[in-house]
């Protein structure tokens, strides 16, 4: 069962240049999530998706899109990288309250892809 | 609005050692908290949750966190540490109310406390 998985884990763009992550989940969860991990900041929500075909802005949406066409994928584009988005993104997915009941929203995460743009 | 707070962004501890990582909330009505830990180059992993009942919470690795409503209070505990105990450390809170179809378990996390466990 290999849970969430993140494709690149590693990434080095010009300012400028555009790239996808790709969040795959094989547990059936209806809800996916993009963060963003910065020293000294915590997590931050980019965007999410509470199904397939949604997606909602999350704390820091700017500069950032996304897309849900299958349930068990969610992509995370960057259309003109800037060093600002130097980070670590990780993506994470959860049941719902009406696939699991009584679920309370523990989230599962990928490893991390690692983005570098200089 | 809700928010989260770790003061401490490093902890270090002697093994054998209690240990504990603070984490203080503000949300309104009651919260549901939790605690993950991230070991280096990996992901989050869940360790524990407050949703309600026992204010005293158990958990994964042998940690536990107690929650104090009066303090808006929610730090993690171990009596005894481990060196493999070190990792990064974050609390996280969420709105309690049940989400609705275009809502989601958005999480609040904190900045992070780094706990070190020395030989």
């Amino acid at each position: 069962n290999a849970g969430v998985t993140q494709t690149p884990k590693f990434r080095v763009l010009k300012t400028g240049q555009s790239m996808t992550l790709l969040c795959a989940q094989d547990m059936n969860h209806e809800y996916m999530y993009w963060y963003r991990q910065d020293p000294g900041m915590g997590l931050r929500l980019i965007h999410y998706s509470v199904g397939e075909g949604t997606t909602a802005k999350g704390e820091v949406p700017d500069g950032y899109n996304v897309s849900r066409l299958k349930k068990q994928n969610f992509l995370l584009g960057l259309e003109s990288a800037a060093p600002s988005q130097t980070s670590v993104y990780f993506c994470a997915s959860s049941y719902s309250s009406q696939s699991l009941r009584g679920y309370t929203g523990e989230l599962f995460f990928g490893e991390g892809s690692r983005l570098t743009v200089l | 609005a809700q928010s989260v707070a770790q003061p401490e962004d490093q902890v270090n501890v002697a093994e054998g050692n209690p240990l504990t990582v603070k984490c203080t909330y503000s949300v309104s009505g009651n919260p549901y908290l939790f605690w993950y830990v991230q070991y280096p180059n990996r992901g989050l992993q869940f360790l524990l949750k407050y949703i309600t009942g026992d204010n005293l919470v158990k958990g994964s690795y042998g940690f536990e966190a107690e929650f104090n409503k009066s303090q808006t209070s929610f730090h993690l505990k171990k009596p005894s540490a481990l060196v493999s105990d070190s990792a990064l450390y974050f609390c996280a809170v969420r709105d309690p109310w049940v989400p609705t179809r275009d809502s989601s378990y958005k999480l609040i996390f904190g900045s992070g406390t780094r706990l070190l466990v020395r030989p």
